[in-house]
């Protein structure tokens, strides 16, 4: 069985920019939700994608976007990089009716920095 | 707004000794899930509490949920030096999964 894996690992960009984070789902997951973690502080909900429609958001902007493919995979595309985007951003995926929040699964994560 | 909170914010014991983190919710809630987060690794599911009351037990980790189903507890009976870590609760609240800020555990061995 695989588990989630991401891709970059870390990334810097500059102010201003964009950038694309990307997610393999655990085997079997059909949802997929991503996460933003600063330093020292627990995970903040971004948005949750279910049979590649948006199912759920927190309180994020809309450069923060997504998108789930047919496979389960996904992306993260955040406009506009600002300095307090730089965190680890995490991917989680579970199995559940209608998208729900059951057990997350997470990804190593991706490290943005943002200069 | 849906917030959950988490005391303490860090405790530091020596090894062998007991720790407790508490989880504490704004509204009553389905289920509490728990995870742990390893120093520069990604949090790793623990449990999910759904009835009210409820206690489950891993080993030395023994969690509960509250009757009111508004708290939850983590209990670890003498620490090891493995469990150092982060230890979060988790939410849900409509469609979206709120997480507490968590209680870093650190070890004297």
């Amino acid at each position: 069985e695989t588990g989630v894996t991401q891709s970059p690992t870390h990334l810097i960009k500059t102010r201003g920019q964009q950038v694309t984070l990307r997610c393999s789902s655990q085997s079997g997951h059909n949802t997929v939700s991503w996460y933003q973690q600063a330093l020292g502080q627990g995970p903040q909900f971004i948005f949750q994608y279910y049979r590649e429609e948006e199912n759920g958001r927190g309180n994020f902007p809309p450069r923060f976007s997504g998108l789930q493919f047919p496979n389960y995979s996904s992306e993260l595309n955040v406009n506009a990089l600002e300095l307090d985007d730089s965190a680890l951003y995490l991917c989680a995926s579970s199995l559940g009716l209608a998208g729900g929040l059951g057990t997350q699964y997470f990804g190593p994560g991706t490290r943005l920095l943002v200069l | 707004g849906q917030q959950v909170m988490q005391i303490p914010q860090y405790q530091h014991v020596q090894e062998g000794e007991d720790f407790t983190t508490y989880c504490n919710s704004s509204t009553t809630l389905s289920n509490i899930q728990w995870y742990k987060q390893r120093p520069g690794g990604h949090p790793v599911f623990l449990i999910q509490l759904v009835k009210s009351g409820e206690v489950k037990k891993q080993k030395r980790l023994t969690f509960q949920f509250g009757e009111a189903k508004k708290n939850s507890s983590l209990h670890i009976t003498a620490t090891q030096t493995t469990d150092v870590g982060t230890y979060f609760c988790a939410g849900p609240f409509v469609k979206k999964l709120v997480f507490g800020q968590g209680t870093r555990l650190t070890i004297n061995p």
